[in-house]
């Protein structure tokens, strides 16, 4: 079936550390964006995607990095330098700007 | 900040008709409105969109007022797996930033009751 896969499920990070959250998708979609969610609240955007080895800055991008070197791919790095790292992160795609975003089931980031 | 309001809980009886109300009274000519509900630990799931027109699919209804100023999404035979929070979004087409964010307000946290 079509779809979003973000991997893993749960992730643990130690201080100082840089970790990687993977989201793949099969839907052919050229956008693809990562979301943060807090307990309790809605969805801050990160970084998106218009097109591979293209991406843009959200409203939270600082202390994350990512990539887009296939259409297929966007992964998020949560650099050290992010100061409150523990959240739930979600990814999603669109086939463009103007089309719904469909969402994985995310990855809940927490700090050891 | 939300350019949407919607009340916090609403419960509905399995077999009825849930109707969930949202105003956006600040609405542009170019914002659409937009329906996705979270399950607890899941991500939010897509279920309707439109601009001006009343729309239905396979999983539910929207009917948006003729100012544009309020919308309802009806689902027309609630089960106990329609439970969850449900947001009403008003964005442009875009992708990011000033356009096209999704910004989830609170939304209203459904609870569908046997």
């Amino acid at each position: 079936d079509g779809g979003i896969t973000q991997s893993p499920k749960y992730l643990f990070r130690k201080e100082g550390q840089n970790v990687t959250l993977s989201c793949e998708q099969n839907l052919n979609h050229d956008a693809m964006y990562w979301y943060r969610q807090d307990p309790g609240q809605g969805l801050r955007l990160i970084y998106y995607s218009q097109i591979v080895n293209d991406f843009q800055k959200g409203d939270i991008a600082e202390g994350y990095s990512v990539s887009r070197e296939k259409k297929e791919s966007f992964p998020l790095t949560v650099t050290s330098a992010q100061k409150n790292p523990t959240a739930f992160y979600l990814c999603a795609s669109s086939k463009s700007g103007n089309q719904p975003q469909h969402f994985g089931d995310g990855t809940r980031l927490s700090i050891l | 900040d939300a350019k949407t309001t919607q009340p916090t809980s609403m419960d509905c009886a399995e077999g009825r008709a849930a109707n969930l109300p949202c105003n956006h009274s600040t609405i542009s000519g170019n914002e659409y409105v937009y329906w996705y509900r979270q399950i607890h630990s899941q991500g939010p799931q897509y279920i309707i969109h439109g601009l001006k027109n009343n729309e239905t699919n396979e999983m539910a209804s929207l009917i948006i007022t003729e100012d544009r100023k309020s919308s309802t999404l009806i689902l027309p035979h609630a089960t106990l797996r329609d439970t969850a929070v449900y947001y009403c979004i008003v964005r442009v087409g875009g992708y990011g930033g000033s356009q096209g964010n999704l910004i989830f307000g609170k939304g209203t946290k459904l609870s569908v009751k046997p």
